[in-house]
């Protein structure tokens, strides 16, 4: 068990619908990151939160947007869902960010199907 | 740009015996990490082994181990004495400065088979 929980396990849904994943870190991560895996796309960097402000971001769709709120945790928002959307949504946290070794712990992911 | 390749899509290996998982990577950078993590079949992202780039000794983890050649820009992970558990995805990830923040940069994995 990382200490990163995230809900749901596992998520179903219809096209053009919205949903909201969310994520709490382990005790102590400042950081906050959001990945998605999929099969044609591989695990994908989306963003980075630190103590609630956007560090940085990767190739997030317009679609989707994220918070990091003061008690830490966070929520990765996907709107206006497409098939393509279907992935395994991870999110993962850490210490200090900005050093190359970072350990990051990952959660044990959310499945989205969009039908 | 900042890349991650692994170039066997999978590998098998008799229990016991030990394998080596290749990665090669791309960096402007000369400050990065180097990062292997597992993937069982369950999907939780499991981390295993890191090696800086200014670290002169190889990682080592119980039975992980860490190939790193600089020169060649290679960080191949080898593992030990091979365990059924051992079936799993393996992902090298990188992070350095190149990039904004503090992100993973993955290649694409090997699927490892440990037969018994």
């Amino acid at each position: 068990d990382s200490g990163v929980t995230q809900t749901p396990k596992h998520l179903i849904t219809a096209t053009g619908q919205r949903v909201t994943l969310r994520c709490s870190p382990r005790s102590g991560d400042l950081s906050v990151y959001w990945y998605q895996q999929s099969l044609d796309q591989g695990l994908q960097f989306l963003i980075q939160y630190y103590n609630g402000e956007e560090r940085a971001k990767g190739n997030i769709l317009e679609r989707f947007s994220a918070q990091q709120f003061p008690d830490l945790h966070s929520e990765l928002n996907l709107s206006s869902l497409e098939l393509g959307d279907s992935a395994l949504y991870f999110c993962a946290s850490s210490v200090e960010p900005g050093r190359v070794y970072n350990e990051q712990f990952f959660g044990p992911g959310t499945r989205l199907t969009v039908l | 740009a900042q890349k991650i390749t692994q170039t066997q899509p999978g590998m098998f290996v008799q229990e016991k015996e030990a394998v080596t998982l290749d990665c090669t990577y791309d960096t402007s950078d000369q400050s990065y990490g180097l990062f292997w993590y597992k993937q069982p079949s369950s999907g939780e992202m499991i981390f295993l082994i890191y090696q800086g780039s200014y670290d002169e000794q190889n990682a080592t983890e119980g039975r992980y181990s860490l190939n790193f050649q600089k020169a060649r820009k290679s960080a191949n992970l080898v593992i030990s004495a091979s365990q059924l558990g051992d079936s799993a995805m393996y992902f090298c990830a990188m992070i350095s400065k190149e990039t904004s923040g503090s992100r993973l940069t993955f290649g694409e994995g090997t699927q490892l088979t440990v037969n018994p």
